[in-house]
Parts: C-alpha cells; sequence; structure tokens
C-alpha cells in the first residue's frame, strides 16, 4: 500500500539556520504531495502541496519539490524563525476516483532556539 | 469562512462506556474524515463521508463508526472504550481541490 518516510528528528536549530526534512512515498500512480504543520495544542494546517512531478510548492519561505525520479518531497526553508517551531507531516494521497485519504509520515519535531 | 470546528475538545471516559465526537465543516465542503492520532502509531485514517455516504474506511475496529447528515456536519461514535482509544481525534474536510482543513481535535483520554 501506499506509505510515506520522512526524517522522524527531533530536529533543534538555531535561529537562521537553514532547514531540511526529508520525505519519500511510495504509491500506486501519481499522488498529491503535502506539507502539513502542527503547532502544540492545535489541529494540522496545510503548509504548502504539490500535485504533479516538478511542481514546487511554497509558502512562508517553507519550499517542497515533487521528484518523481526520488519518490521525494524534502521540505526547505532558508532561515528558520522560533516561531516555526512545531512539529511537521509529510502526507500523500491518490488524487483520482472517488476514494481519498491523506497517508502521513511519522511527523518531525522541530525546535527553533533563538 | 469558518473553519472546521470540532466539539467537545476534551473529553474524559471510562473504559467501557462509548463516546460521540461532533465536527461541522467548512461552509460548502461535502466532504469529511476522521483521523486519530496517537504518539505511538501517528496519523490513521478512520474514515471519509461525502453525501451522507461512507466512500472509504480505515483499518479500525467496528468499534468506530461514523455517521454525516444532510448539512455535511459529522459524528464520530466509538463504543465499548479501551485505554488504547486514548487519542486526539481529528477531523478535516475537502474541497474539489483535495486539499483538506483540519479542525482543533478532539482530545479523548480513556481512563
Amino acid at each position: 500500500g501506499d506509505s510515506v518516510t520522512q526524517m522522524e528528528g527531533p530536529v533543534t536549530l538555531s535561529e537562521e539556520a537553514f532547514l531540511t526534512i526529508n520525505c519519500t512515498y511510495t504509491a500506486t500512480g501519481y499522488p498529491s504531495l503535502f506539507w502539513y504543520v502542527q503547532y502544540p495544542g492545535e489541529g494540522l494546517q496545510l503548509l504548502l502541496k504539490a500535485t504533479k512531478a516538478d511542481d514546487k510548492g511554497s509558502n512562508k519561505g517553507f519550499e517542497a519539490t515533487y521528484r518523481k525520479e526520488t519518490t521525494s518531497f524534502h521540505l526547505e526553508k532558508g532561515s528558520v524563525q522560533v516561531s516555526d517551531s512545531a512539529v511537521y507531516f509529510c502526507a500523500s494521497t491518490y488524487s483520482g476516483g472517488s476514494n481519498y485519504k491523506l497517508t502521513f509520515g511519522k511527523g518531525t519535531l522541530l525546535t527553533v532556539n533563538p | 469562512k469558518a473553519g472546521v470546528t470540532q466539539t467537545p475538545r476534551y473529553l474524559i471516559k471510562t473504559r467501557g462506556q462509548q463516546v460521540t465526537l461532533s465536527c461541522s465543516p467548512i461552509s460548502g465542503h461535502r466532504s469529511v474524515s476522521w483521523y486519530q492520532q496517537t504518539p505511538g502509531q501517528g496519523l490513521q485514517f478512520l474514515f471519509e463521508y461525502f453525501s451522507e455516504t461512507q466512500r472509504n474506511k480505515g483499518n479500525f475496529p467496528g468499534r468506530f463508526s461514523g455517521r454525516q447528515f444532510s448539512n455535511s456536519r459529522s459524528e464520530m461514535n466509538v463504543s465499548t472504550l479501551e485505554l488504547g482509544d486514548s487519542a486526539l481525534y481529528l477531523c478535516a474536510s475537502r474541497d474539489r481541490l483535495y486539499e483538506q482543513y483540519f479542525g482543533p481535535g478532539t482530545r479523548l483520554t480513556v481512563t
């Protein structure tokens, strides 16, 4: 079945450091890919998405590129802030048919220190 | 637009009891999905409802059930609660672009 594997962390960085969180997927067909963020005590917020190969999703300084050849969707940010501290989830879904569900990675806890 | 709302936000139940959680989707969204989040298993899909019909179900026992009303609001029910059912239950509604928007969750504690 479909699965998503992401770097579990935890990841601890200093403010203004470069962030990479690795994510790879296995899926039948060509899924849509997402990054969600969860702040303490809250639900998940969609951070960015990509629906086909070579698409780049971006939002709030975060970027991820859909790489079909390496089945990857790594999350990057050039300069993290303390407010970026949260848990990040990579997810995939098959963009077709009437059945729809997100398959999530285990999540990566990011802590950014001032 | 108002976001996805879930009630109650926190719940404490005893083993063997049953519980009903409620979710109101974003206005205009007809699809509602439920997920269970635990530290050990992460985020797991429970089921999806669209226009009052269950269209997809995850690998959970029959004690977990749900329904959707004509106004798209959804409820999930867990009967005969077990300690392992303690989790954050997240509801999400979906638009036509396959983007799911999540509510804040209901934190269920089973003692």
